[in-house]
């Protein structure tokens, strides 16, 4: 089935490790979001990539870059991990932004843990 | 500022009991209402989409309906497996959704 596969489900870094995490697709989609989720709190968009232009939040910490070699595939970087960036990261994607199809479909997430 | 308000926090209910989860919002330039559901430990799951005020979608148990400043979701007959966080998301500039922070039902047999 089409989908968007986040590896890995589970990752545990030391304070100040540099850490990647991975979304793919299979949808074909133009536009690919990354997002992190704190406990009991909403989502909160980081970056997204429209092809590979690529749109920072103005709220987003240096600390987080992303790269998205080809359409299937994006990565999230973490550079330097600090407590507060332990939480719920997830990847979603969607056909179009803002005009015709931009239903978002979220993979199953990587949950960060900071040591 | 767009502002996205959902209500009650959280929600118990028996089986059988049928309630409505309730999203208010104010975000310019609305460009669609999304409906969430999210299970422990998992991303969220596409439920539905409204568009314009007046229109009502249904899914098993599940109808969200939409007017131009609040969104109902209404679960009837609910059975424990409707047991989730759901979640509403306007879409405002640019495509980019305004999560609220989610109503966490539970279902008890």
């Amino acid at each position: 089935d089409a989908m968007v596969i986040q590896n890995p489900r589970y990752q545990v870094t030391q304070f100040g490790k540099p850490v990647t995490l991975s979304c793919s697709q299979t949808l074909n989609h133009n536009v690919m979001y990354w997002y992190q989720q704190k406990s009991s709190q909403a989502p909160k968009l980081l970056f997204h990539y429209y092809d590979k232009d690529f749109n920072n939040e103005a709220d987003t910490p240096d600390n987080f870059q992303s790269r998205r070699p080809n359409t299937s595939f994006c990565f999230l970087d973490i550079r330097s991990p600090g407590l507060g960036d332990a939480a719920m990261y997830l990847c979603a994607t969607s056909r179009d932004l803002g005009t015709g199809e931009y239903i978002q479909y979220f993979g199953a997430g990587t949950r960060l843990s900071v040591l | 500022e767009d502002q996205v308000t959902q209500s009650p926090e959280a929600l118990r209910l028996q089986e059988g009991e049928s309630s409505s989860l309730n999203c208010s919002y104010t975000v310019s330039g609305l460009r669609g209402l999304f409906w969430y559901r999210q299970d422990p430990g998992k991303g969220p799951e596409f439920l539905f989409t409204l568009y314009s005020a007046g229109e009502e979608k249904e899914k098993e148990r599940l109808k969200a309906t939409l007017t131009k400043k609040e969104s109902f979701l209404h679960i009837t007959a609910p059975k424990p497996e409707d047991s989730a966080t759901y979640l509403c998301a306007p879409g405002g500039q640019g495509g980019k959704l305004i999560f609220g922070q989610g109503t966490e039902l539970s279902v008890k047999p």
